[in-house]
């Protein structure tokens, strides 16, 4: 039974450019949801994905953006590239999402902006 | 509203001891679930326990329990039997009920296992 699986694993890019993030969540998760971790800091959550929807989202500016497709598979969205962009993305899949349903992460990417 | 304490950057312990990592929390809600996952320097986070808000025993999940004092606001974690694998971030983590689907995250302990 397959995990939780992002790619790419590493990603380098410049100031202004756009990324793009795929996560492919657990076999039988319908719901997915991205955080932004920093170096040396919790994951902060970006927002969530529900029958391709985004549920709820946190404090992040619209450059970010996202999308989940009918497989339930999510891709994550960055433009206008920012250095403080540069982080550890998780993507985290659970069965919809009541309190006490379990979230499974990813490895992550790794993004770096020059 | 949310928040989450983890007031120790980092921990030492010795093989084979028992640790504790603390936890606190804050919120106005009467349903929440709280969470630790260990990251190790891959990045994964791994999903350790879940303690629920209604739940009167401490929960259990082979070597580690969550100590649940509600009154206080503390969801602290304990290791048994510490192993050199052990050594990792450990995260705190807090669900709301009513808060919407995120989970929030403290800022982690680095646990460090001496042989």
């Amino acid at each position: 039974d397959a995990g939780v699986t992002q790619s790419p694993t590493h990603l380098i890019k410049t100031r202004g450019q756009q990324v793009t993030l795929r996560c492919s969540p657990k076999s039988g998760h319908d719901t997915v949801s991205w955080y932004q971790q920093a170096l040396g800091q919790g994951p902060q959550f970006i927002f969530q994905y529900y029958e391709e929807e985004e549920r709820q989202r946190g404090n992040f500016p619209d450059r970010f953006s996202g999308h989940q497709f009918p497989n339930y598979s999510s891709e994550l969205n960055v433009n206008a590239l920012l250095l403080g962009d540069s982080a550890l993305y998780l993507c985290a899949s659970s069965r919809n999402y009541r309190p006490g349903d379990i979230q499974y992460f990813g490895a992550g990417t790794r993004l770096s902006v020059l | 509203a949310q928040k989450i304490t983890q007031t120790q950057p980092g921990m030492f312990v010795q093989e084979k001891e028992a640790v504790t990592l603390d936890c606190t929390y804050d919120t106005s809600d009467q349903s929440y679930g709280l969470f630790w996952y260990k990251q190790p320097s891959s990045g994964e986070m791994i999903f350790l326990i879940y303690q629920g808000s209604y739940d009167e025993q401490n929960a259990t999940e082979g070597r580690y329990s969550l100590n649940f004092q509600k009154a206080r606001k503390s969801a602290n974690l304990v290791i048994s039997a510490s192993q050199l694998g052990d050594s990792a971030m450990y995260f705190c983590a807090m669900r709301e009920t009513t808060g919407g689907f995120k989970t929030i995250f403290g800022a982690g302990t680095r646990l460090f296992v001496k042989a």
